[in-house]
């Protein structure tokens, strides 16, 4: 099964801030990638398919980047709601695997 | 609206069986691919099974293949996930989540999940 390695497993950041969430696949998976937020008690939501095509009604503060084997979701400014833990997902393989995931916590 | 609820969720001993159903509304549930994706309280998302628009391909995590069985009845509007030999390791909250239109394969609309507990 393909590996995914998502780092950091949390940080700490204040509002405005510009965030950085890696993700590195242990063989390449072309842009065959998924970003998720996920807020407690609340089923996942996707933000970004294809590496870096927006989901519709996503805030365009999100942004993601990469191919092959490793990737990017970023965050330009945070925003209050953006406090939540962050998934990438491979679908490159039909056994998709998801990342370790993210916390973004308010500094 | 276009929704997925699922149900069948509960407390069950170790050894015994269970059956989620996800019902499907506000699209045409037919023409979609749907997977099963649990998380472990606390725990990280953890993708389950796979099943195609018509219900001939189907794929499993290693981790519960042979024990689940995933299907789907497309006049019902309805996916169901089959739980057998269950472990205290299967306790998580189970999702239904369909892959995109797009011809991308991310999920793009999920359920709200149904808890599944373990124990004795």
């Amino acid at each position: 099964a393909i590996r995914i390695t998502q780092s950091p497993s949390s940080l700490s950041a204040s509002t405005g801030d510009r965030v950085t969430i890696t993700c590195r696949a242990s063989q390449g998976i072309s842009s065959y990638l998924a970003w998720y937020q996920q807020k407690p008690g609340k089923a996942p939501k996707l933000l970004i398919y294809a590496a870096s095509t927006l989901q519709s009604g996503v805030p365009s503060r999100f942004s993601g980047s990469g191919s092959g084997t490793d990737f990017t979701l970023t965050i330009s400014c945070l925003q209050s709601e953006d406090f939540a833990t962050y998934y990438c997902q491979q679908y490159y393989s039909y056994h998709r695997t998801f990342g370790q995931g993210t916390k973004v916590e308010i500094k | 609206e276009v929704q997925l609820v699922e149900s069948g969720g509960g407390l069950v001993q170790p050894g015994g069986s269970l059956r989620l159903s996800c019902a499907a509304s506000g699209f045409t549930f037919s023409s979609y691919e749907m997977n099963w994706v649990r998380q472990a309280p606390g725990k990280g998302l953890e993708w389950v099974s796979y099943i195609s628009s018509s219900g001939s391909t189907i794929y499993y995590a290693d981790s519960v293949k042979g024990r689940f069985t995933i299907s789907r009845d497309n006049a019902k509007n309805s996916l169901y996930l089959q739980m057998n030999s269950l472990r205290a390791e299967d306790t998580a909250v189970y999702y239904c989540a369909r892959v995109a239109p797009s011809g991308d394969d991310a999920f793009d609309i999920w359920g709200q999940g149904t808890m599944v507990t373990v124990s004795s």
